[in-house]
């Protein structure tokens, strides 16, 4: 596509449930980015996909967080048992390889745990 | 180590002013200096970016100054206008073949009619 895509756009969910997060990154595009937005702070990074190297799993807060990128494509994040500071928008970037690319970021995905 | 420290955190500018951010770092293996403008809703947008061995990089209105010494890097944005009114983040990336950006907190800047 010729952007990022993120679905859902917003998402309540009661604390305690499973969500789903998608991203579906720029064609062409073989790394993939989440970064987690929370009001009025900076963007605290996640899990990092390149190719089919291991990701780079760092930035996930919790065993409840995961992340998976099927066919080199299209990448889900998961959080299990939702609590309410997971409330956040979760931003997802892509970029062709190498050093002089900079991310292109979907609109993100706004979690309300309530 | 791996942090990127911005300020302001809020500025306010009149309308054909000049609005400067600036960020500081530690980690020297930094090589990659990247700005980022966002508006209300959507994904932060790639500004302008520069690499270290550059001490300033002009795109328009938009001027990115470095100074590897002090491991600080700024933003000015010349003639500022309503329209560049949103939240600029400063990022940094380590060397190799990580593409992971480390984001300063942003920079929310209105600009007054």
């Amino acid at each position: 596509g010729a952007g990022v895509s993120q679905s859902p756009s917003n998402k309540v969910t009661e604390k305690g449930k499973d969500v789903e997060l998608r991203c579906d990154p720029i064609s062409g595009h073989t790394a993939l980015y989440w970064y987690r937005q929370s009001l009025g702070q900076g963007l605290e990074f996640l899990i990092y996909f390149q190719g089919n190297s291991a990701p780079d799993k760092s930035g996930l807060p919790s065993d409840r967080f995961s992340a998976e990128r099927t066919g080199g494509s299209v990448s889900t994040l998961t959080i299990q048992r939702t609590q309410q500071e997971d409330s956040a928008v979760y931003l997802c970037a892509s970029s062709l390889p190498g050093e002089n690319y900079g991310y292109t970021f979907g609109s993100g995905t706004r979690l309300t745990v309530v | 180590q791996q942090q990127v420290k911005q300020s302001p955190q809020s500025l306010i500018v009149q309308k054909g002013g000049i609005s400067i951010i600036n960020c500081a770092y530690e980690n020297t293996a930094f090589d990659y200096f990247p700005w980022y403008q966002q508006f209300p809703g959507k994904g932060p947008a790639l500004l302008i970016a520069i690499r270290p061995d550059v001490s300033e990089k002009k795109e328009g209105r938009f001027t990115i100054s470095f100074n590897k010494s002090a491991k600080q890097f700024s933003l000015h944005i010349m003639d500022s206008q309503p329209g560049d009114s949103a939240t600029y983040f400063c990022a940094a990336r380590g060397s190799g073949n990580t593409g992971k950006l480390i984001f300063g907190q942003g920079t929310t800047l209105q600009v007054k009619p």
